[in-house]
């Protein structure tokens, strides 16, 4: 069982529509979450970083952290076609003289059509 | 303020061979790791250098090396290339601080192709 399961899609919705991604994980020390974009042939980007539960947003993103059910999600609202892109969800665990080690999903493949 | 740049962009290799591939972290950034994304897969971690250590390393052989220099750039070397090696080799810089863990920007990838 891989330690982070996502959803590879591919997921295709309409432009305006609430997009959610979610991942779920297995390994409880798992405390820093992020969401990565990556556009075809590019390296990730940073969307959302969020440390423990709850919830963050930004924009129109808006990423929540259930640590005890061991699941994030991330939500687009009124997507784009801009928006179109692979989502990586990334966790990262402290661990004893440093490291931020980040340990994937395999990413979810998103088209939002006109 | 430049972003994490890595080179070449791409590059091909016979197998066998040794490659080195280069990364500049993000002004401010004094942590490097070097992941490698398979085709539809997510990135898997290689190994993390700090202060010119390597500080953590993923499931990879030892034909995967690196290094950090003063400047806090880093190289990734390959060798004895294999087929199986031909990925997106991305190279991600953080901010060690207070030893939190801080956030991770990715470079462009470097796109290795063996032959």
């Amino acid at each position: 069982q891989k330690e982070v399961e996502q959803d590879p899609g591919p997921l295709s919705v309409p432009e305006g529509a609430i997009v959610s991604l979610n991942c779920t994980y297995s390994n409880s020390a798992f405390q820093y979450f992020m969401w990565y974009r990556q556009y075809s042939r590019k390296g990730p980007e940073l969307l959302m970083y969020t440390y423990s539960s709850g919830n963050k947003e930004d924009g129109r993103f808006t990423a929540q952290v259930d640590k005890s059910s061991k699941y994030i999600s991330l939500f687009i609202r009124d997507s784009q076609p801009s928006d179109s892109a692979t989502y990586l969800c990334a966790m990262s665990a402290r661990v004893t003289g440093g490291g931020n080690k980040l340990t994937f999903g395999t990413g979810t493949q998103l088209k939002v059509e006109l | 303020d430049a972003g994490v740049t890595q080179s070449p962009t791409h590059l091909i290799k016979t197998r066998g061979q040794q490659v080195t591939l280069r990364c500049s972290p993000k002004s401010g950034h004094d942590t490097v790791s070097w992941y490698q994304q398979a085709l539809g897969q997510g990135p898997q971690f290689i190994f993390q250098y700090y202060e010119e250590e390597e500080r953590q390393r993923g499931n990879f052989p030892d034909r995967f090396s690196g290094h950090q220099f003063p400047n806090y750039s880093s190289e990734l070397n390959v060798n004895a290339l294999l087929l199986g090696d031909s990925a997106l080799y991305l190279c991600a810089s953080s901010w060690a601080g207070t030893q939190m863990n801080t956030e991770a920007f990715f470079g462009q990838g470097t796109r290795l192709t063996v032959v």
